[in-house]
């Protein structure tokens, strides 16, 4: 166990619906990270947090939405997705935001809009 | 921004030989380059990482060597066991931002 845990590990929603993703971590990290990962494609940082504060947004649609009440927990909140949108996500949490240090990922959500 | 390519994206070898996987950046800022490994169904993990100080790392069976001027750098795994069949992903990361820049991934099969 690495200590990042995820929840849900699985979810399915239609278009109009609205859902949140949700990672903990038990590891005493500043920083807190949302990846998506396609087939075939890099994983592709969504956006960076580092205590508490977002330091990163990649040009990442405002169909999702984070959220980070404390350097412990990070939401990312969904609504009007596309069926592109389908993928895993991935958060992760390092002891500092920058480069340089390891990621600890979670187990992911498989997220599938239809 | 940074663009790293990873080579090849898939890679069988027998039991026992040697995988070498390859990844090139475009930033020479970059400074830290991490190597994570992806069993099936499960989260990515850190096997080895390298600075940009160093020219080569090695931790048992798993080495990683980098050429600054050509920015490139290749992950050695030796003496191969059938547990090692995994998705291997490649990153840069610069150190004046939050970025990490990761490879396509380069799916590795070791035959018994």
């Amino acid at each position: 166990e690495t200590g990042v845990t995820q929840t849900p590990r699985h979810l399915v929603m239609g278009m109009t619906n609205k859902k949140s993703l949700k990672c903990e971590q038990h590891l005493g990290h500043n920083a807190m990270y949302w990846y998506k990962q396609s087939a075939k494609k890099p994983l592709e940082l969504m956006f960076v947090y580092s205590l508490e504060e977002r330091v990163e947004n990649n040009s990442v649609p405002s169909r999702f939405s984070p959220e980070c009440p404390n350097s412990s927990h990070l939401f990312l909140h969904l609504h009007t997705l596309q069926p592109e949108d389908s993928a895993l996500y991935l958060c992760a949490s390092s002891p500092g935001a920058g480069g340089g240090f390891e990621q600890y990922f979670g187990p992911g959500t498989r997220l599938t809009v239809t | 921004g940074e663009n790293v390519e990873q080579h090849p994206s898939t890679l069988s070898v027998q039991e026992g030989d040697s995988a070498v996987i390859k990844c090139t950046y475009s930033d020479s800022a970059s400074n830290y380059f991490p190597w994570y490994k992806q069993e099936l169904g499960k989260r990515p993990q850190l096997i080895i990482d390298i600075r940009s100080n160093v020219g080569e790392k090695k931790d048992q069976r798993i080495a990683v060597t980098l050429n600054k001027t050509a920015k490139h750098f290749s992950l050695h795994i030796t003496e191969t066991q059938p547990e090692d069949s995994a998705v291997y992903f490649c990153a840069a990361s610069p150190p004046d931002g939050n970025q990490f820049y990761f490879g396509t991934g380069t799916s590795l099969t070791v035959i018994p």
